[in-house]
């Protein structure tokens, strides 16, 4: 079964620093882009960030562009999200998806998301 | 970058159709045949619906259709059911390995 399962999510303070993990499973995770999505509360789904199977590309939205950095190691099945400069509009679940084929134009699987509370 | 727009909700009975419209820019919608939809529940995580505009995942009844005409995607549901409750987003990609989502929309059912 295809899994992904997000953790790190917790509460810290304004301008703080935060990770968060994805650990993936039942797929070849070396072969697929992969993607973090987040969710503040009461709102609608922002795409945040994106990086390539190798690791080697990375791309953001412009609201988190220089502060997060998306990394994964693939020894590891493992996804990374460092945020940094925490505000408190970054509060939100932050979901882990697994992109489709390859490409980068839609998400086939989704984690059930860490809460990232930035107070 | 601005979220595409949806309707905030919209509300059938049992057995009646819905439509929900996605409205973007040439950047967007207009300018690629890659609108995906997703739906959720609440405190759940989104589940993909319908992809490359028109396309539904294995495993997605084929009450749930897509289509665009230009600048406006649009997803229905036929025959609509009581589990099809939730809420939808619409997303677009936008270029450069980006995706822009919509503002989503509450699906009720009577």
């Amino acid at each position: 079964e295809v899994q992904l399962v997000e953790s790190g999510g917790g509460l810290v303070q304004p301008g703080g620093s935060l990770r968060l993990s994805c650990a993936a499973s039942g797929f070849t995770f070396s072969s697929y882009a992969m993607s973090w999505v987040r969710q503040a509360p009461g709102k609608g789904l922002e795409w945040v960030s994106a990086i390539s199977g190798t690791g080697g590309s990375t791309y953001y939205a412009d609201s988190v562009k220089g502060r997060f950095t998306f990394s994964r190691d693939n020894s590891k099945d493992t996804l990374y999200l460092q945020m940094n400069s925490l505000r408190a509009e970054d509060t939100a679940v932050y979901y882990c998806a697994k992109y489709s084929r390859g490409y980068y134009y839609y998400m086939d699987v989704w984690g059930k998301g860490t809460t990232v509370t930035v107070s | 970058q601005s979220a595409l727009t949806q309707p905030r909700s919209v509300s059938g009975s049992p057995g009646q159709s819905v439509t929900i419209s996605c409205t973007g820019t040439s950047s967007d919608v207009a300018g690629y045949n890659y609108v995906s939809w997703y739906q959720q529940h609440p405190g759940k995580a989104p589940k993909l619906v319908i992809y490359d505009v028109s396309k539904r995942p294995s495993g997605v009844p084929d009450r749930f259709s897509g289509s665009k005409s230009g600048n406006t995607a649009s997803l229905t549901i036929s025959g609509l059911q009581a589990e099809d409750e939730a809420d939808y987003y619409c997303c677009s990609y936008a270029g450069s390995y980006t995706l822009l989502f919509g503002t989503g929309t509450k699906v009720t059912v009577l």
